[in-house]
């Protein structure tokens, strides 16, 4: 099936040590995005990348990068990660002009920073 | 800007209860909506969409009605089960691809 996947589903790091978290599709969508979900919350937008095209939010803080070497995987780097990048990290993607862009979700990663 | 608004939960009701989970939403123009279902430690899971006034999305036996006049795309089950139990989100579509809009969404308990 065709699906969109994030790995790892948990992840653990230390105050200030990089991670990187990863998603991979097998949709063949043009568009990725990564989402910041904290506790009861709803998800927020970090950016997208529509093709190797990059949009950032314009409120995402400077410690979130993130890379899209090809169609099928993007990654999300937290360089310096705090105690308040604590959160659920979903990735999403949508082909524009199919479905009413409707987005499709992966499973998430949950970090936890210690 | 847009936004949703949906009613706090959680909300906790019996196994074959009627569910309504209300949504009210702000935009400029004419948004295309959506109901996302979250389960627990999974991602989001699109439930149904509408996209235009008077439109019912429907899906697992959930119904929403696209109510332009009163700015609603409300949430229904006839009777619930326990395996809905879960975090329903609404969301608005609007403009670009990239544009979705999420409520803070609203936890569903269904107890035996």
């Amino acid at each position: 099936d065709a699906m969109v996947i994030q790995n790892p589903r948990y992840q653990v790091t230390q105050f200030g040590k990089p991670v990187t978290l990863s998603c991979s599709q097998t949709l063949n969508h043009n568009v990725m995005y990564w989402y910041q979900q904290k506790s009861s919350q709803a998800p927020k937008l970090l950016f997208h990348y529509y093709d190797k095209d990059f949009n950032n939010e314009a409120d995402t803080p400077d410690n979130f990068q993130s890379r899209r070497p090809n169609t099928s995987f993007c990654f999300l780097d937290i360089r310096s990660p705090g105690l308040g990048d604590a959160a659920m990290y979903l990735c999403a993607t949508s082909k524009p002009g199919q479905g009413l862009y409707e987005q499709y979700f992966g499973p998430g990663t949950r970090l936890t920073v210690t | 800007g847009n936004s949703v608004t949906q009613m706090e939960g959680p909300v906790t009701l019996s196994e074959e209860a009627f569910l309504t989970i209300n949504c009210t939403y702000t935009a400029t123009g004419y948004p295309s909506l959506f109901w996302y279902v979250q389960y627990p430690g999974e991602g989001l899971q699109l439930l149904l969409k509408a996209t235009k006034a008077d439109d019912k999305g429907s899906n697992k036996g959930f119904e929403a009605t696209y109510r332009k006049e009163t700015t609603s795309f409300h949430l229904e089950k006839g009777s619930v089960q326990v395996s809905d139990s879960a975090v329903y989100f609404c969301a608005l579509r609007e403009g670009g691809y990239q544009k979705v809009t999420f409520g803070t969404g609203t936890k569903l308990q269904v107890i035996p």
